[in-house]
C-alpha cells in the first residue's frame, strides 16, 4: 500500500514568488493535514482538510492557503514568499476527520533565496 | 496554550535500553504519539497510546503513560545504531502538537 506522497521533494524559490506543493494521501484516507517544520519553531500545524473543506487552521498568515480535491489529494500554496518560509513542509493523512493516527509523507524542502 | 516538552539529546550504547521522556499539558488529549525522523526524511509513526491506557508494548518499544503527572515515555530495548534519529512525542486533540524532539545517538 503506497504511503503519503509529496511532490516535489525540493524547491528553490526567490522572495516574492509563490509556490504550490502537492500531497497524495494513503488510499482510502480522506483527511489531509499540513505542517511546517523549521529549526527555530519546530513542527507547527498549518491546516487540515476533509471532504474538500478546511476544517481547522493553525496560526499562520493568509499567505498560506490550501485546498483539497474530490479524490482527497491536497495542495498548499504560499504567496509572496519570505525568507522565513524556508522550511520542510510535511503532509499527513488519516482515515477521517479527527480520526487518528496520522501518517506522514517525506515532505517538500522549500528554500527561499 | 498546549505545550509538549522533551529533553533535546540522549546518548546510549548499542545493546542498552533507551528511555525518551515527554511531558504534556493538555489533559483532554485523546491519543499520544511517538514519531521517528531520520535525516532527510519525514515522520515515521512508531507507536501511539490511547489516553485511558497506562502502557503499550510493541516489540522493542514500550510506551508508559502517567496521566496524573502528564508524563509519557518511550523505551527502546536493545537499542541499535539504526535507532539513531530524532524522536518526537505529540499530543492530539484533532491536530497534533509536537515536542521539540529528542536526538538519540547510539554509540557502538
Amino acid at each position: 500500500k503506497a504511503g503519503v506522497t509529496q511532490t516535489p521533494r525540493y524547491l528553490i524559490k526567490t522572495r516574492g514568488q509563490q509556490v504550490t506543493l502537492s500531497c497524495s494521501p494513503i488510499s482510502g484516507h480522506r483527511s489531509v493535514s499540513w505542517y511546517q517544520q523549521t529549526p527555530g519553531q519546530g513542527l507547527q500545524f498549518l491546516f487540515e482538510y476533509f471532504s474538500e473543506t478546511q476544517r481547522n487552521k493553525g496560526n499562520f498568515p493568509g499567505r498560506f492557503s490550501g485546498r483539497q480535491f474530490s479524490n482527497s489529494r491536497s495542495e498548499m500554496n504560499v504567496s509572496t514568499l519570505e525568507l522565513g518560509d524556508s522550511a520542510l513542509y510535511l503532509c499527513a493523512s488519516s482515515r477521517g476527520l479527527g480520526d487518528q493516527p496520522q501518517h506522514f509523507g517525506d515532505g517538500t524542502r522549500l528554500s527561499i533565496l | 496554550g498546549e505545550d509538549v516538552e522533551q529533553s533535546l539529546f540522549l546518548s546510549v550504547r548499542e545493546g542498552d535500553s533507551s528511555v525518551i521522556n515527554c511531558t504534556y499539558t493538555d489533559s483532554s488529549s485523546t491519543y499520544l504519539y511517538w514519531y521517528k525522523q531520520e535525516p532527510g526524511a519525514g515522520l515515521q509513526l512508531l507507536t501511539y497510546i490511547f489516553s485511558n491506557m497506562d502502557m503499550k508494548q510493541d516489540q522493542r518499544l514500550t510506551v508508559l503513560l502517567n496521566k496524573k503527572d502528564k508524563h509519557l515515555s518511550l523505551r527502546i530495548a536493545d537499542t541499535q545504531t539504526g535507532d539513531s534519529a530524532i524522536y518526537f512525542c505529540a499530543e492530539s486533540w484533532g491536530q497534533l502538537t509536537f515536542g521539540s524532539g529528542t536526538q538519540l545517538t547510539v554509540l557502538p
